[in-house]
């Protein structure tokens, strides 16, 4: 069964770091490209970012350019989403989800077709 | 950045009615467009990839149509599962941009 399985949820205090990670499971991980999508409390859908564990390639939303990071470390399927510094507006759900096509050239098969858990990340002092 | 207006934001129907929500993009996206379904404390689902094509396991009352910067959703004859919050999404070029979300509730 192909999978995304998150870490739990954090509370932290603003100006603190964090890295929330989504292990793949099921599937070549290197092959299919992994993105992030944040949902503020009672809020839509809001795409962050995206890499490819094959050679770590990123791409960001200019709106979380600079925001955060995504890294991957492909040898335990395993993405990551990370903040040097927190805020009290990074309070939502993350998750992650694999987009489909299964190769890096993105194509019209690219919609996210697999989601994580969630992982609700509470920031608060 | 790709801007993704959807319509209505909120409907009210009631269960064997035939739904349509409407995603427009700022530009053309070609076929690239997503639409997923919401419940509450739950992950997206993929419902429709590629416009129209529908994701396996998904019920064949769900259909998708339209190109370039127009597209719909249509459920043909609604059940009570299917009330819940529904997205679209372009995924273009190495981006992708969702719409604010439709709520569709119970007359």
């Amino acid at each position: 069964e192909v999978q995304l399985v998150q870490s739990g949820a954090q509370v932290k205090k603003p100006g603190k770091s964090l890295k929330i990670s989504c292990q793949g499971s099921g599937y070549t991980f290197t092959n299919y490209w992994i993105g992030w999508v944040r949902q503020m409390p009672g809020k839509g859908l809001e795409w962050m970012g995206i890499i490819y564990p094959g050679d770590s390639e990123t791409r960001y939303s200019p709106s979380f350019h600079g925001q955060v990071t995504i890294s991957a470390d492909k040898s335990i399927s395993t993405a990551y989403l990370q903040w040097s510094s927190l805020k009290a507006s990074d309070t939502a759900i993350y998750y992650c989800a694999r987009l489909g096509g299964g190769f890096k050239t993105m194509g019209s098969d690219d919609a996210f077709d697999v989601w994580g858990q969630g992982t609700m990340v509470t920031v608060s002092s | 950045d790709i801007q993704m207006t959807q319509s209505p934001s909120s409907l009210s129907a009631s269960v064997g009615d035939r739904v349509t929500i409407t995603c427009r993009a700022s530009q053309s996206i070609t076929t690239w467009l997503a639409w997923y379904q919401q419940k509450p404390g739950k992950a997206p689902n993929l419902l429709i990839y590629k416009a129209s094509r529908l994701q396996s396991g998904v019920p064949s009352r769900f259909s998708g149509s339209g190109s370039g910067t127009e597209f719909t959703l249509t459920i043909s004859s609604l059940q009570p599962d299917d009330f819940a919050t529904y997205y679209c999404q372009q995924y273009d070029t190495y981006s992708g941009t969702f719409g604010q979300g439709t709520k569709l509730e119970i007359k």
